[in-house]
């Protein structure tokens, strides 16, 4: 099977822009989570989708979105974004039949820098 | 609130010796925890999971963790470590209160010496 892919691996963008950050869960996948990575506060949960829906969410801003497609693929997205929103963004897979339990399976990222 | 720690910033261990990454969690009902280990510019790959039963839990590489109710830890462990193991390691716990998310300890550096 092959595994959850996130497009771009890299994007370099500037303050007030916005970005939109995709990834591709493993096949029979429903459920797709987003996570930041940051030297400073390490991996923080950003929301989950589950069948097209929003079913868990973080303590983020608004200007942090995101939506799932009948297909399961998600796609992430900061608009008018800020120095701080330099980070790796991960997205995980999973079942998500099973909240408690289900295993989350990550892709390799998207590095994102905002100058 | 749910929470997980991790103590050590770093361990160092050498080659062929055992090694320990600490892990402790506080949770209200029963604990879901988890292990992931990153290696440079690369997501989190699962090692082992503890949702019930046996406190020893083995998972990928040769890795094993052990879940201790009473001291609420569930520490990683491998009997000989490998250059190669060498990497950021991460425990995290399942909150199932008001929702799901897994919460992530900070991490702790992993340095195998040959």
């Amino acid at each position: 099977k092959a595994g959850v892919t996130q497009t771009p691996r890299y994007l370099i963008k500037t303050r007030g822009q916005q970005v939109t950050l995709s990834c591709s869960p493993i096949s029979g996948h429903r459920s797709v989570s987003w996570y930041q990575q940051t030297p400073g506060q390490g991996l923080q949960f950003l929301f989950e989708y589950f069948s097209e829906t929003q079913r868990n969410k973080g303590n983020f801003p608004g200007r942090f979105s995101g939506r799932q497609f009948s297909n399961s693929r998600s796609e992430m997205n900061v608009s008018t974004l800020e120095l701080g929103d330099s980070a790796l963004y991960l997205c995980a897979s999973s079942p998500g039949t099973q909240q408690g339990i289900d295993t989350q399976y990550f892709g390799p990222g998207t590095r994102l820098t905002v100058l | 609130a749910q929470s997980v720690a991790q103590p050590e910033d770093q361990v160092n261990v050498a080659e062929g010796n055992p090694l320990t990454v600490k892990c402790t969690y506080s949770v209200s009902g029963n604990p879901y925890l988890f292990w992931y280990v990153q290696y440079p510019n690369r997501g989190l790959q699962f090692l082992l999971k503890y949702i019930t039963g046996d406190n020893l839990v083995k998972g990928s590489y040769g890795f094993e963790a052990e879940f201790n109710k009473s001291q609420t830890s569930f520490h990683l462990k491998k009997p000989s470590a490998l250059v190669s193991d060498s990497a950021l390691y991460f425990c995290a716990v399942r909150d199932i209160t008001g929702g799901f998310k897994t919460i992530f300890g900070a991490g702790t550096r992993l340095f195998v010496k040959a």
